[in-house]
């Protein structure tokens, strides 16, 4: 089955760049998705089609993706980011929805 | 603007079936392109994808679950539903009803927006 691998946390200073990475094999194919979730809340897409950002999200976050990495960027990062995020893409392979195991980020 | 709700019961014995239902408000659940998944999140752990129905019927589950899932959908009632059968304590979840988006010929490539999510309890 297909695995997305993250890294289980990121810790990042306020107004600083946190990078959140994503591997899987030749996920430069397929199209990657990102969501936060706040604790005890559910998870809210905050890119699509791996550069897209849907209307409300801020124009700190971008994505981009490489032939085994996509990575989610946050730019001046704030308070209110400190969250888990997930990747998720299609695997025509399997036929399956995958998400990525989760990165918690902190802000310091 | 489309808010998803989900309802069930919270607490479901083992060997029986888990039974949720997702309320679409503020839109129709029918029109071309409309996918309606369900997502669970075990205790702690990361969003495990469950399956979802287009609004005409047709579904389309995670293989791993596959034996175990039935997905339908009430148009009249703007609703769809989950059944999960032959439940154990590793099914113990908040599940999350979603919409699915940029769907097309069965394969949806985000999920947005969520339900709140409702933790369901496998015990006796």
């Amino acid at each position: 089955s297909y695995v997305l691998t993250q890294p289980p946390s990121v810790s990042v200073a306020p107004g600083k760049t946190a990078r959140i990475t994503c591997g899987g094999n030749n996920i430069g194919s397929k199209s990657v998705s990102w969501y936060q979730q706040k604790p005890g809340q559910a998870p809210v897409v905050v890119m699509y089609y791996h550069s897209d950002r849907p209307s409300g999200i801020p124009e700190r976050f971008s994505g981009s993706k490489s032939e085994n990495t996509a990575t989610l960027t946050i730019s001046r990062v704030e308070a209110g980011d400190e969250a888990d995020y997930y990747c998720q893409v299609w695997d025509s392979s399997s036929d399956n929805e995958v998400f990525g195991t989760g990165t918690k980020v902190t802000v310091l | 603007q489309v808010q998803l709700q989900e309802s069930g019961p919270g607490l479901v014995k083992p060997s029986q079936t888990l039974s949720l239902t997702c309320t679409v408000s503020g839109g129709s659940i029918s029109g071309d392109g409309y996918y309606w998944s369900w997502i669970r999140q075990h205790p702690g752990k990361g969003l495990e994808w469950i399956g979802y129905i287009y609004y005409s019927g047709s579904t389309y589950y995670n293989p791993s679950l596959k034996s175990q899932v039935t997905i339908s959908v009430d148009t009249s009632k703007n609703q769809f539903s989950l059944k999960l059968s032959s439940v154990t304590a590793a099914d113990t979840a908040v599940y999350y009803c979603a919409k699915g988006g940029g769907c097309t010929g069965g394969v949806c490539y985000w999920f947005d927006p969520w339900g709140q999510g409702t933790l369901v309890t496998v015990s006796s």
